[in-house]
């Protein structure tokens, strides 16, 4: 399988579960990012990864928790959520860190959360 | 506060007319620019970028161009074919942030027959 993939694509939990989202790209990418796209909102960068130590952490909750336990995976571990959480939340990644020709990103499909 | 806007949340273009999407952005800071479309049930892809070093950029039916002194860019898609529905976003950079994207919040495009 090639490009960006993401499981589950859509995600139904109660605000005291934990659950996991996993990112796989199959590009030979070196950096990967998490995004957070609410209704009528524009997409919001999370974190990043880059050769598999985190770059950024964008001001998230600590209810959000990172995992990059290679450059190919990505991880969201997700505990005691609110509504508000629920959200399309979409990885990314590209070749390198940085925003130039050659060097664009590449999302995944998304996974559709709700939180209950 | 949103650095970069995309003022029409929708636009209807007629097949084989030229559709024209606008963004905005505040920040004079930024020196890249990109546009993804994003079909339903997918990831934004990467459509076409420019540099603020240069005012257009052309790749087939794709045009973009930036105005800095006024900072707007738009996006020129001619023909219009129905096959370019989609949500088109808008994303800017400062090459020192190297790993920070600013999104707009889309405009939905259709092109009918």
């Amino acid at each position: 399988e090639t490009g960006v993939t993401q499981t589950p694509r859509h995600l139904v939990m109660g605000m005291t579960n934990k659950k996991s989202l996993k990112c796989e790209q199959h590009l030979g990418h070196n950096a990967m990012y998490w995004y957070k796209q609410s209704a009528k909102k524009p997409l919001e960068l999370m974190f990043v990864y880059s050769l598999e130590e985190r770059v950024e952490n964008n001001s998230v909750p600590s209810r959000f928790s990172p995992e990059c336990p290679n450059s190919s995976h990505l991880f969201l571990h997700l505990h005691t959520l609110q509504p508000e959480d629920s959200a399309l939340y979409l990885c990314a990644s590209s070749l390198d860190l940085g925003a130039y020709r050659g060097n664009e990103q590449f999302f995944g499909p998304g996974t559709r959360l709700t939180v209950l | 506060d949103q650095q970069v806007k995309q003022n029409s949340p929708s636009l209807s273009v007629q097949e084989g007319r030229i559709s024209i999407l606008n963004c905005d952005y505040t920040n004079s800071m930024f020196d890249y620019f990109l546009w993804y479309k994003k079909y339903p049930a997918e990831g934004p892809t990467f459509l076409i970028s420019i540099s603020s070093i240069k005012d257009k950029n052309e790749d087939g039916r794709f045009t973009v161009f930036l105005n800095k002194s006024a900072k707007h860019l738009s996006l020129h898609i001619v023909p219009s074919q129905p096959g370019d529905s989609a949500v088109y976003f808008c994303a800017a950079s400062r090459t020192l942030d190297t790993d920070k994207l600013i999104f707009g919040t889309g405009t939905r495009l259709q092109v009918f027959p």
